[in-house]
């Protein structure tokens, strides 16, 4: 079974513009959560996303927005870039249901410029 | 609001020795989920193991194994027989059921020397 996957991997933007990252979940898996991780702030949550809807949400501002497809992929975008944003940002996908265990993509690294 | 503790930044062990992670949680909730993930410097969340809430016998999973101690909410991770490709960050996460959100530790380094 493949895993998760994010792309892409490393991405290099400047402050004021937008980005948009992909994740695919593992076949079967309809919930996608996303992460961003910077070494001040740790792993902070930003939102769940299960059967097409936003299922839960982290504390970020309206910056950073996602949705999920039909084939359970889902896009993370963050608009209006400033520094600070510059993270990993991991997603993980998981059944969604009563199973608990959530696998992580590989990440991808932004920079902001 | 679930809150989970690594309170050692940094541990160092000889290799083939084994080694113990700290851990330790904040739950109102009666079900939950405890991880284990490692993260190498590359930087991908590799899933380790996982305990249910709700399981009576502790996790084991190859060289690794979690020591769940419900009443005193710890939750530590036990490296058996460490090797030189163990070295990496290690974070405990919990997480609820039908929940997309894991709540993460600070982490801590483990550095296997040889």
């Amino acid at each position: 079974k493949a895993g998760v996957t994010q792309t892409p991997r490393y991405l290099i933007k400047t402050r004021g513009q937008q980005v948009t990252l992909s994740c695919s979940p593992i076949s079967g898996h309809r919930s996608v959560s996303w992460y961003q991780q910077t070494p001040g702030q740790g792993l902070q949550f930003l939102f769940e996303y299960f059967s097409e809807t936003q299922r839960n949400k982290g504390n970020f501002p309206g910056r950073f927005s996602g949705r999920q497809f039909s084939n359970s992929r889902s896009e993370m975008n963050v608009s209006t870039l400033e520094l600070g944003d510059s993270a990993l940002y991991l997603c993980a996908s998981s059944t969604g249901e009563v199973e608990l265990e959530q696998y992580f993509g590989p990440g991808t690294r932004l920079t902001v410029t | 609001a679930q809150k989970i503790t690594q309170t050692q930044p940094g541990m160092f062990v000889q290799e083939k020795e084994a080694v113990t992670l700290d851990c330790t949680y904040d739950t109102s909730d009666q079900s939950y989920g405890l991880f284990w993930y490692k993260q190498p410097s590359s930087g991908e969340m590799i899933f380790l193991i996982y305990q249910g809430s709700y399981d009576e016998q502790n996790a084991t999973e190859g060289r690794y194994s979690l020591n769940f101690q419900k009443a005193r909410k710890s939750a530590n991770l036990v490296i058996s027989a460490s090797q030189l490709g163990d070295s990496a960050m290690y974070f405990c996460a919990m997480r609820e059921p039908n929940a997309g959100k894991s709540t993460f530790g600070d982490g801590t380094t483990l550095t296997v020397k040889p």
